[in-house]
């Protein structure tokens, strides 16, 4: 079973549009992760959630905003595209919420391609 | 030249050889990373250093600060190893969030 799932791997899509990227955890952790990779290979956070708490909020776009039902899921919801969004999106998960990347398990990633 | 070197690109070996990844960066740093992606996709953070050795079961990990280089062993390397294992930078040196990744190095244990 993997362990922070992502979907979708892959997303194309036009300028404009809205679009959300779904995450999901089964580590029983309390904290969840966005971190965007874009394509000089910087990974920088964008939010982190505590037990469906926003506990980090980087400096992102009103566009993005993340979306947590329960602790298990952390979404990512972007409205409005643009073509500077265009990267890999990482969720991660660690049992408490650490504020360095040690005890973080990642997600495979989801590579958002804005056209 | 990458903020983040590592080599060897690929790496095959037979089942219980002593393994070493290296990573060299050109960056100040307040921290290395070394992480570990399975075929699966999921990507687990292995270790953090900011000086000295860590060790955890089989693999070991170094840093050399003033040569600005580190390494990962696996003693007594196993198929269930093979994996990618990517070194990661905490660049600005006051920031733990942003990160320069290498570009990983495939590692493949036959039995």
């Amino acid at each position: 079973d993997t362990a922070v799932s992502q979907t979708p791997k892959y997303l194309v899509t036009q300028m404009g549009n809205d679009k959300s990227i779904k995450c999901e955890q089964n580590l029983g952790h309390d904290t969840m992760y966005w971190y965007k990779q874009d394509s000089k290979k910087f990974l920088k956070i964008m939010f982190s959630y505590n037990n469906k708490e926003l506990i980090i909020n980087e400096t992102v776009p009103n566009r993005f905003s993340p979306k947590s039902p329960d602790k298990a899921h952390l979404n990512l919801h972007i409205n409005s595209l643009e073509l500077g969004d265009s990267a890999v999106y990482f969720c991660a998960s660690s049992q408490d919420g650490v504020r360095t990347l040690g005890g973080q398990y990642f997600g495979p990633g989801t590579r958002l391609l804005v056209l | 030249k990458n903020e983040v070197e590592q080599s060897p690109q690929n790496l095959t070996a037979q089942e219980g050889e002593f393994i070493t990844i290296n990573c060299s960066y050109s960056v100040g740093i307040s921290a290395l990373h070394w992480l570990q992606q399975h075929p699966g996709g999921g990507i687990v953070s292995l270790f953090m250093l900011s000086s000295g050795k860590k060790k955890h079961g089989r693999l070991i990990a170094t840093i050399n600060i003033q040569e600005k280089h580190s390494s990962l062993h696996i003693t007594a390397s196993h198929p269930r190893d093979s994996a990618v294992y990517i070194c990661a930078v905490s660049n600005p040196p006051d920031s733990n969030y942003q990160l320069i990744w290498g570009a990983g190095t495939k590692l493949i244990i036959k039995p």
